[in-house]
């Protein structure tokens, strides 16, 4: 099974910051890999897709990086609406396929 | 509008069964593989299985090996998760999710999930 680490599990940040979020693959996943967030009580929505594509509809201020074994997720200037819990998974091999542990992003 | 709708969650005792479905609307739905996905409360997303397009292969995590079944009626629009002999430990809210193969096979749709409960 292909493990994901996820990092760091919480994160406290300000309105207008940049933050990245970590995710490194047990095994080269090329670039079957996608972000998500989550907020309270609601299903995930997909943000990044094949590492570095946004999804429609999402703002241009999450970017996604990498692919092999580490990706990154950057929020350029953070907004107040972006406190969730953020998860990557992998896509590329399964079963299982399997998610990050998460990333909650708290208002400092 | 595209969405996809769980419901049959509820409580249950160990040992029990429960069938829950996801109702798809808005696109072609015999065109996509669909998962179930879980995630107990204040945890993460856990994935649970998964069917292809016409229902013939299917996949599933150990933990529920045995004992989950998914199918799908393509007539319907529906995705199931019969759930048998259930413990404690399956107690979370369930999602459904649309694996887009445009997107690298991400779920780009997910359903607003259904909680399953197990508990004497």
């Amino acid at each position: 099974d292909i493990q994901l680490t996820q990092s760091p599990s919480f994160l406290s940040a300000s309105v207008g910051d940049r933050v990245t979020i970590t995710c490194r693959a047990s095994q080269d996943i090329s670039s079957y890999f996608a972000w998500y967030q989550q907020k309270p009580g609601k299903a995930p929505k997909l943000l990044i897709y094949g590492a570095t594509t946004l999804q429609r509809g999402v703002p241009s201020r999450f970017s996604g990086s990498g692919s092999g074994t580490e990706f990154t997720l950057t929020i350029s200037s953070l907004q107040p609406e972006d406190f969730a819990t953020y998860y990557c998974q992998q896509l590329n091999s399964f079963p299982p396929l399997t998610f990050g542990q998460g990333t909650k992003l708290e208002i400092k | 509008e595209v969405q996809l709708v769980e419901s049959g969650g509820g409580l249950v005792q160990p040992g029990g069964s429960l069938r829950l479905s996801c109702a798809a609307s808005g696109f072609t739905f015999s065109t996509y593989w669909m998962h179930w996905v879980r995630q107990a409360p204040g945890k993460g997303l856990v994935w649970v299985s998964r069917i292809n397009d016409d229902g013939s292969s299917t996949n599933y995590a150990d933990s529920v090996k045995g004992r989950f079944t998914i199918s799908r009626d393509n007539a319907k629009n529906t995705v199931y998760l019969q759930m048998n002999s259930l413990r404690v430990e399956d107690t979370t809210v369930y999602y459904c999710a649309r694996a887009n193969w445009g997107l690298n096979d991400a779920f780009d749709i997910w359903g607003q999930g259904t909680m399953v409960t197990v508990s004497s």
